[in-house]
């Protein structure tokens, strides 16, 4: 059983398009993440969300947004698509605020391309 | 804010030399964990580190938490090309459960 999903795999679309990406975990974990991987590697972290909080990178655009219908999906939502938001989006998961509590789980990530 | 540092970028090896990558954090950590992402793939996580001076080996794989829980190390002993991938070091601090990633270092492994 996969552990962290995420659909699509692949997305291609064109610019000013809205798209989303799912998430779902299977863990029982209590906090949800997003990130972009660019070409470089860079992991940056988007968004962190449990039942209590949701903590923004103050860098993402608002364009960028979670959304979470219940504590094991974490849905990202892109508004107006800009040909700089190509990157890789890993949706992750771990049992947070205990420390010592085991890292955090990827997805296999959604390869995101914008013509 | 929390910057962590990871060094080297690159690393080139050939099969059976060790390597070894560096974390250095800015501020004094509550614990650092240690990711391999393989090409194509998705983070995945080998280990997290709590204690002060604390060293956990996993096979080939030696990671150490500095004693003023402010660096940390991976080596590995005798490289294989299974190895290859990029490893990132990422750290928690100040009661925050989102950890700062490094910016990894990619292992090449030369057969």
């Amino acid at each position: 059983d996969t552990a962290v999903s995420q659909t699509p795999k692949y997305l291609v679309t064109q610019m000013g398009n809205d798209k989303s990406i799912k998430c779902e975990q299977n863990l029982g974990h209590d906090t949800m993440y997003w990130y972009k991987q660019d070409s470089k590697k860079f992991l940056k972290i988007m968004f962190s969300y449990n039942n209590k909080e949701l903590i923004i990178n103050e860098t993402v655009p608002n364009r960028f947004s979670p959304k979470s219908p219940d504590k094991a999906h974490l849905n990202l939502h892109i508004n107006s698509l800009e040909l700089g938001d190509s990157a890789v989006y890993f949706c992750a998961s771990s049992q947070a605020g205990t420390s010592g509590a085991g890292g955090q789980f990827f997805g296999p990530g959604t390869r995101l391309t914008v013509l | 804010g929390q910057q962590v540092m990871q060094i080297p970028q690159y690393q080139h090896v050939q099969e059976g030399e060790d390597f070894t990558t560096y974390c250095n954090s800015s501020t004094t950590l509550s614990n650092i964990q240690w990711y391999k992402q393989r090409p194509g793939g998705h983070p995945v996580f080998l280990i997290q580190l709590v204690k002060s001076g604390e060293v956990k080996k996993q096979k080939r794989l030696t990671f150490q938490f500095g004693e003023a829980k402010k660096n940390s190390s991976l080596h590995i002993t005798a490289t294989q090309t299974t190895d290859v991938g990029t490893y990132f070091c990422a750290g928690e601090s100040g009661g925050s459960y989102i950890p700062t990633f490094g910016r990894g270092t990619s292992l090449i492994v030369h057969p």
